[in-house]
């Protein structure tokens, strides 16, 4: 059974305060790794899939690393806003299967 | 462009009854999944339809089923509702099933905003 871990499970900093979380999965037959953003009462909403090892995406103040090798993907925001205020979802797809498997989540409460 | 529609957004049902959830994907988008929340747990996939076809299926009993029309609408369905059922169900589409990263296929999902089961 593949497993999705995510730490911390929550977390709260001040505004413009820089944080990071990770998500850690099963190396074999990787496929891709997404990063998916979910504000309260809206839908998840997609970051970044990345693919390849040593991957580096970013968008705005969020960027992401993958290490396909030892299993694991860094979030980081730079200069937290109130707005970035969610519940942040990884999910591993695992070669050979068309879903994804989710991790529980970091949920990120930025203060003002 | 239209999100992912999905309907009723809340419904209260009583153990035993079954019920029906509808999802409408982006217009263009062929592949539609079913995920399942409950408190606690991560998102936890159901099934996954391409082209009228069940493509997959996740670790969840038969009451569970689905279905997904021509024009790309699915529905799934819960038989014989438990109390443990009450969830919210989140639809998601894309142009091609995941693992057909080609054309406009990026790979990520885009979802709707769910619908909330309560079994009383």
């Amino acid at each position: 059974i593949l497993n999705v871990e995510q730490s911390p499970q929550s977390l709260h900093v001040q505004e413009g305060d820089s944080t990071n979380f990770t998500c850690s999965f099963p190396s074999s037959n990787f496929y891709a790794l997404h990063w998916y953003r979910w504000e309260t009462a809206k839908s998840p909403e997609a970051l970044f899939v990345m693919t390849l090892n040593g991957d580096e995406k970013k968008k705005g103040r969020i960027s992401a690393t993958l290490n396909t090798k030892e299993g694991y993907s860094y979030l980081y925001i730079k200069g937290s806003q109130p707005e970035d205020s969610a519940t942040y979802l990884c999910a591993l797809h695992s070669g050979g299967y068309n879903k994804l498997i989710f991790g529980a989540g970091t949920r990120l409460a930025v203060h003002p | 462009k239209a999100g992912v529609t999905q309907t009723p957004r809340y419904l209260i049902k009583t153990r035993g009854q079954q019920v029906t959830l509808s999802c409408s994907p982006i217009s263009g988008h062929r592949s539609v999944s079913w995920y399942q929340q409950t408190p606690g747990q991560g998102l936890q996939f159901l099934f996954e339809y391409f082209s009228e076809t069940q493509r997959n299926k996740g670790n969840f009993p038969g009451r569970f089923s689905g279905r997904q029309f021509s024009n790309s609408r699915s529905e799934m369905n819960v038989s014989t509702l438990e109390l443990g059922d009450s969830a919210l169900y989140l639809c998601a589409s894309s142009p091609l099933p995941l693992l057909r990263l080609e054309g406009p296929n990026t790979g990520e999902l885009f979802f709707g905003e769910g619908s909330r089961l309560t079994v009383l």
